[in-house]
This record gives structure tokens, C-alpha cells and sequence, in this order.
């Protein structure tokens, strides 16, 4: 168990909706980071957030869209759902803003049907 | 119709053998390495790390070997066990600039091991 916990562990939803991922760090990490692992792009950063702002991005598509709440945990939102936005989507966590020492949650799984 | 995914490398070994997984990087200016195991329905576990001012290090079964010149990685498992069977990835990282804490992942190596 890394510590990080991650909420829904599986999700189904039609295309056009909009859906919530919540993560909750490893305890003392201000560091929240987004990725999503699908079969044909592997394990892709979206986004990283530091003690409530956002640091870093990667191919985050505009329909997504996350936050860091000031006890620290995540949130990332998903709208206008596509049958590819199906894909395992894992929070990760670390104390500082480098990366250094990411941990990962369990993951949500998505289908868009 | 025809599925589409990443081929991933494959590695058979035989319990109690070690098993040499590569990794080869894309960015020169990546300074810090991260090989994680990934079993089915799980998360990506954190094995071991190294900075680039190291070339070697061990944890409890597992050595990383970093070679900069040729930008290239690798894991080795001593003794491996059936427990170790998994996906091995690698991800770098460059710190500093606009990426922060960004990995940059490979596509990964299947490790199976035989009893």
C-alpha cells in the first residue's frame, strides 16, 4: 500500500458526461500528480499540482481540468467524454515539487460506453 | 476490429535466475531515473531510484545501472521469484526549468518467471 488513495476504483459513464476523480496523498506529500495509462500511449503525465497550484503540464486535454484543495487533496475532472478517453487514470504523490519519489494510488478505471 | 496497443518487450526467466531489464531514454538532460513494477490491476510500485550523478545503485535484490553516454538504463532482479512477475517501467525526469516533477515514462517490459 503506497499511501496514496484514489476514488472511484472503477467508473462507467456514456460519452458526452462529465465524471470526478478524486486522489488523497501520501501524508505530508504537497506534491499531486495525474497520469493516465491507456493501451495504445502508455503512461502519459497530465498534470501537477504543489501545495494548491498547479506546476506542470502535459498533454492534459482542455476538456480536463483539475484542482488541489488546501488539505491537499485532488481532483481531476473529465468532461465531454469520448469512448477514447477510456483508460486507467493514477494519482501519484511526493513530498517535494522535483518529483522525486512519486508514489502511485490504485488507480481509476474509465469506460466511456 | 483489430486492436490496437503497444507491443511491449517480453522477458522469460526461470525461478531464482536474474533477470537484466533495459531501459533506453529519451532526453539527455534527464538527471534523475525511477524503475517501477506494475502488476495487473494494480498501480505503478516505486522500486528504486538514481540520480545522474551516480552510475550504480542497490536496493534489496535490484541494482540500477545508468550509463549517460549512451542514455540507457537498466534493472537487475538477483534471485527472481515468481512474485516478481509484472510490467517494469522506467521514467525520467528533468529538474528544473518548466517540467517540475514530470515522468516521462517508457512503454515497459513484461517479466515473467517460470517455477
Amino acid at each position: 500500500d503506497s499511501g496514496v488513495t484514489q476514488t472511484p476504483k472503477h467508473l462507467i459513464t456514456a460519452t458526452g458526461q462529465r465524471v470526478t476523480l478524486r486522489c488523497s496523498p501520501r501524508s505530508g506529500d504537497l506534491s499531486v500528480y495525474w497520469y493516465q495509462q491507456s493501451l495504445d500511449q502508455g503512461l502519459q503525465f497530465l498534470i501537477q499540482y504543489y501545495n494548491g497550484e498547479e506546476r506542470a503540464k502535459g498533454n492534459i486535454l482542455e476538456r480536463f481540468s483539475a484542482q488541489q484543495f488546501p488539505d491537499l487533496h485532488s481532483e481531476l475532472n473529465l468532461s465531454s467524454l469520448e469512448l477514447g478517453d477510456s483508460a486507467l487514470y493514477f494519482c501519484a504523490s511526493s513530498i517535494g515539487l522535483a518529483g522525486r519519489g512519486q508514489f502511485f494510488g490504485p488507480g481509476t478505471r474509465l469506460t466511456v460506453l | 476490429g483489430e486492436s490496437v496497443g503497444l507491443h511491449l518487450p517480453t522477458l522469460s526467466v526461470q525461478e531464482g535466475d536474474n533477470s537484466i531489464i533495459n531501459c533506453a531514454y529519451s532526453n539527455s538532460a534527464s538527471d534523475y531515473f525511477i524503475w517501477y513494477k506494475q502488476e495487473s490491476g494494480k498501480g505503478p510500485q516505486f522500486i528504486i531510484d538514481i540520480r545522474s550523478n551516480m552510475d550504480k545503485r542497490q536496493g534489496q535484490r535490484v541494482t540500477v545501472l545508468l550509463n549517460k553516454t549512451v542514455k540507457h538504463l537498466s534493472l537487475q532482479i538477483a534471485a527472481t521469484q515468481p512474485g516478481d512477475s509484472a510490467v517494469y517501467f522506467c521514467a525520467e525526469n528533468i529538474s528544473g526549468g518548466t517540467s517540475y516533477g514530470k515522468l516521462t515514462f517508457g512503454q515497459g517490459t513484461i517479466l515473467t518467471v517460470h517455477p
